[in-house]
């Protein structure tokens, strides 16, 4: 079983609108957890990085929360724009200096003008 | 700083010939290097893991005689994957790893998309 989940699967909002993604982990202990956009035929991109002790980070018009109590995390975009339609991959680390992050599948946003 | 390139961006192929991707840490000496697999509207599925001068580690159900890892500099790591079949087409991303204060960081390449035919 996938130790990190991620909501909705996908989703379409209008140019202009807010929208927030959700990632759900089960990974212990933890250490960090990722967002990360990924264009279609590219590589991630790392949006936001947040330890234990953090429960927001912002990267412009992305803001991330956590709360490590519950393991949840959001991802929210504000005034989306048409490049912003990308999947938003939520990446959990269980150790500092432990290589292997677990992913989740991603969320598939599609901002439409 | 911290970019990682691929080489090639996409590449098609016949069925029974090998393929060399190319991931090369450009601005900074990688301490390890990983190869992953993405299959459509999926995750990324980590392959192996490499260290340079050293043999990949592979993760459980990769074969590594089909997918060859070398990992000649801290700035260089090939994958090849041997005799194609269209069962291989996939989109593979690499990601070169730096230690710095928050731990391990990874920075991954732009993948490369192989299609056999």
């Amino acid at each position: 079983k996938n130790q990190v989940e991620q909501s909705p699967q996908s989703l379409i909002i209008l140019e202009g609108k807010n929208c927030t993604l959700q990632c759900n982990y089960t990974v212990s202990p933890f250490s960090n957890l990722r967002w990360y956009k990924q264009d279609t035929g590219r590589g991630p991109v790392s949006l936001t990085i947040m330890t234990f002790s953090e429960n927001t980070k912002s990267n412009g018009r992305y803001t991330a929360t956590l709360d490590a109590d519950t393991k949840q995390s959001s991802l929210h975009i504000t005034a989306s724009q048409l490049s912003d339609s990308a999947s938003y991959i939520c990446v959990v680390s269980a150790s500092l200096y432990d290589y292997k992050l677990s992913f989740g599948a991603g969320t598939t946003v599609t901002v439409r003008a | 700083g911290a970019v990682v390139s691929q080489h090639p961006s996409w590449v098609i192929c016949k069925s029974g010939t090998s393929v060399k991707i190319e991931c090369r840490s450009l601005d900074f000496q990688a301490t390890t290097m990983f190869w992953y697999r993405q299959f459509p509207k999926q995750s990324l599925m980590l392959m192996a893991t490499s260290n340079e001068g050293s043999k990949a580690t592979y993760e459980q159900g990769v074969e590594k005689d089909k997918f060859l890892i070398n990992h000649a500099s801290l700035t260089l790591s090939t994958l090849t994957v041997t005799s194609a079949h269209p069962e291989d087409s996939s989109f593979y991303i690499c990601s070169a790893s730096r230690v710095k204060d928050s731990g391990y960081e990874q920075y991954f390449g732009p993948g490369t998309r192989l299609t056999v035919t």
